[in-house]
């Protein structure tokens, strides 16, 4: 496909579980972006990666939350110990080589309920 | 703490009755400012790039324009199809983050 995939779409999660969120960014796609957006709200910032490198991680809300992108292309966000608060959907967006120039492309994003 | 603020909230108009949407953000190292449409269920989806005070940018129905301040986003004779919420985001020089507004939810009414 030409756009970001994001799977699965749907998560639901008892509270206390590990979940794991899955994002296909565009092929070639140097920079790729987490975000997490309540209801109502606008995207908030989680982190940012160049490659495989980790750039900025300074969004995660805490240490239960980790991403990884190991070979610079699918990334992966983890959240150990799923909390209520943690409900929201996570977008991932992905872009060609400089965040600061190029247009950010979003996938349909993950809604996670944490009951 | 960098901000970016949007209003109003919420906004109905009718179709064909043309309106602005405000953008307002922390002014101190701003590296550009982004327009984004979101659709229910999906991704934002990207509108434009503003990036010094005095540019525009048009497409379509929609005109984005940016001062020292603050950006603005005019739907000139808006559709139903128009209908979304408009996001703006921020990029400051002290990161490589974009920082949303909470957004601006458009209903075009026929």
């Amino acid at each position: 496909g030409a756009g970001v995939s994001q799977s699965p779409r749907y998560k639901v999660a008892k509270r206390g579980q590990d979940v794991a969120l899955r994002c296909d960014p565009i092929s070639g796609h140097v920079s790729l972006f987490w975000y997490q957006q309540a209801l109502g709200q606008g995207p908030e910032f989680l982190t940012y990666f160049q490659n495989e490198a980790q750039l900025d991680k300074s969004g995660l809300p805490s240490d239960r939350f980790f991403a990884e992108r190991p070979e610079g292309s699918v990334s992966t966000l983890k959240i150990q110990r799923t909390q209520q608060e943690d409900s929201a959907v996570y977008l991932c967006a992905s872009s060609h080589l400089d965040p600061l120039a190029d247009e950010q492309f979003f996938g349909p994003g993950t809604r996670l309920t944490v009951l | 703490e960098d901000q970016v603020t949007q209003s109003p909230e919420a906004l109905r108009l009718q179709e064909g009755e043309s309106s602005s949407l405000n953008c307002s953000y922390t002014v101190s190292g701003l590296r550009g400012l982004f327009w984004y449409r979101q659709d229910p269920g999906k991704g934002p989806e990207f509108l434009f790039t503003l990036y010094s005070a005095g540019e525009e940018k048009e497409k379509e129905r929609l005109k984005a324009t940016l001062t020292k301040k603050e950006s603005f986003l005019h739907i000139t004779a808006p559709k139903p199809e128009d209908s979304a919420t408009y996001l703006c985001a921020a990029l400051w020089t002290s990161g490589s983050r974009l920082t949303f507004g909470e957004g601006t939810q458009l209903t075009v009414n026929p």
